[in-house]
């Protein structure tokens, strides 16, 4: 069975950095792209960012870029986003989500890790 | 960066009737290498992640009833649902992943009249 298990979530304040973890089992992690997606409180979904099978290609963002940097361990079958000068606009559950294929849909989720941003 | 827009933002449909939701993405996601088009559709009930639903604008992905299909070429998408069921009751999201940055549309509330 295939699981995406994020964590890492917390309170930070404004310009603080944070890391989450995704934990991926159940497939060959190293056969997938990955990515993160985020949804603020109430609101819709919004793409943050995307890494190839080996890492040597990632995507973001545009308001994430420069802030934001998306990792993973294939040894580990894990994905990580640090993220650095947080804004309270970054408050938000994030996800992990494993791509069918290159550019392709997301056809598993985790259940999310909460970031809030405040002071 | 492609935008996608539906419409309506909710509706309130009667159990067993028919709902339709629309999609449209600001440039075609239609890839002429595979003709193909770049759209998924997710459903997301409260408090869960979001599920995919169909792909490649019309490919019910495993496990998704039948009474869910989606249609539509280019620049215009339909997600219908042909009887509407209690457990339907979500928020549904059109999604390109033609291009970078990936792009939802904003998501259509589906309720029971």
């Amino acid at each position: 069975e295939v699981q995406l298990v994020e964590s890492g979530g917390g309170l930070v304040q404004p310009g603080g950095p944070l890391r989450l973890s995704c934990a991926a089992s159940g497939f060959s992690f190293n056969n997938y792209w990955m990515s993160w997606v985020r949804q603020a409180p109430g609101k819709g979904l919004e793409w943050v960012a995307n890494i190839k099978q080996d890492g040597s290609e990632k995507y973001y963002v545009d308001s994430v870029k420069g802030r934001f940097t998306i990792s993973r361990d294939n040894a580990k079958s894990s994905l990580y986003l640090q993220m650095n000068s947080l804004r309270v606009e970054d408050t938000a559950v994030y996800y992990c989500a494993r791509e069918v294929g290159g550019w392709r849909e997301f056809d598993y989720w985790g259940q999310g890790t909460l970031v809030t941003v405040s002071s | 960066d492609i935008v996608m827009t539906q419409s309506p933002d909710s509706l309130a449909v009667s159990l067993g009737e028919r709902a339709t939701i629309n999609c449209k993405s600001s440039q075609s996601i239609l890839h002429s290498s595979n003709d193909k088009n770049y759209l998924a559709w997710y459903q997301q009930k409260p408090g869960q992640p979001p599920n995919l639903l169909i792909y490649w604008a019309s490919t019910r992905e495993s496990g998704v009833p039948d009474r869910f299909s989606g249609s539509g070429s280019g620049t215009d998408f339909t997600l219908t649902i042909s009887s509407l069921q209690a457990e339907d009751v979500a928020v549904y999201y059109c999604q390109q992943h033609y291009g970078t940055p990936r792009t939802f549309g904003q998501g259509t509330k589906v309720e029971i009249k």
